[in-house]
């Protein structure tokens, strides 16, 4: 089946600094992937579309300036959260859309994840 | 915007008991997606169901898409204590890729 690689799956910083997540789509070909945002007990929260080749879009309340998204192959697209604070410890997960299926099928991969500790 | 609204949002059963969670969307969609995370542990892909009335199995489960395509259902005979986990449904609209996540439905199973 189709694998989505993470990583790093686990990152401790310190406030201030920046973290990049790479996304890989491993044995597929990704148009569009996406990234989430995960707290505790909570459901996935859509933070942005990425899309090859173009700029991502973002969900409302999302920053844009604080979560850098660069999709610039198929198979690989990163978020970096740039200025990291301890309000930014979270778990993110990416996922990815194989390209050239039909319009019907919507099946979304995900990444293993990525836990955010910001100190 | 749509909402996914899905329950209960815990569920505690005795092993070999049947569980079903629900979920409802505000809007109609295109296809639902059911989804699978074991504590600690990321989303896996369990089906999609794309058909108005569209029912799916696979061995001990059973998913049904409603017939106005805003409502979904997962149902699981005589769960295992491998069944332990969040089930997410994830519904997308006409002409969109994105995926809108109900909060999950987190079944404990009691050995």
């Amino acid at each position: 089946g189709a694998v989505v690689s993470q990583h790093p799956s686990w990152v401790i910083c310190k406030s201030g600094t920046s973290v990049k997540i790479e996304c890989r789509s491993l044995d597929f070909q990704a148009t569009t992937m996406f990234w989430y945002r995960q707290f505790p007990k909570q459901s996935l929260m859509l933070m942005a579309t990425s899309n090859e080749g173009s700029k991502a879009t973002y969900e409302q309340g999302v920053e844009k300036d604080k979560f850098l998204i660069n999709h610039a192959s198929l198979t690989l697209s990163t978020l970096t959260v740039t200025s990291a604070h301890p309000e930014d410890s979270s778990f993110y997960i990416c996922s990815a859309r194989e390209a050239g299926l039909a319009g019907g099928i919507n099946i979304q991969y995900f990444g293993a994840g990525t836990r955010l500790s910001v100190l | 915007g749509q909402q996914v609204m899905q329950i209960p949002q815990y569920q505690h059963v005795q092993e070999g008991e049947d569980f079903t969670t629900y979920c409802n969307s505000s809007t109609t969609l295109s296809n639902i997606q059911w989804y699978k995370q074991r504590p600690g542990g990321h989303p896996v892909f369990l089906i999609q169901l794309v058909k108005s009335g569209e029912v799916k199995k696979q061995k001990r489960l059973t998913f049904q898409f409603g017939e106005a395509k805003k409502n979904s259902s997962l149902h699981i005979t005589a769960t295992q204590t491998t069944d332990v986990g969040t089930y997410f449904c994830a519904g997308s609209g006409a002409g969109s890729y994105q995926l809108t996540f109900g909060k999950g439905t987190k079944l404990s199973v009691i050995p």
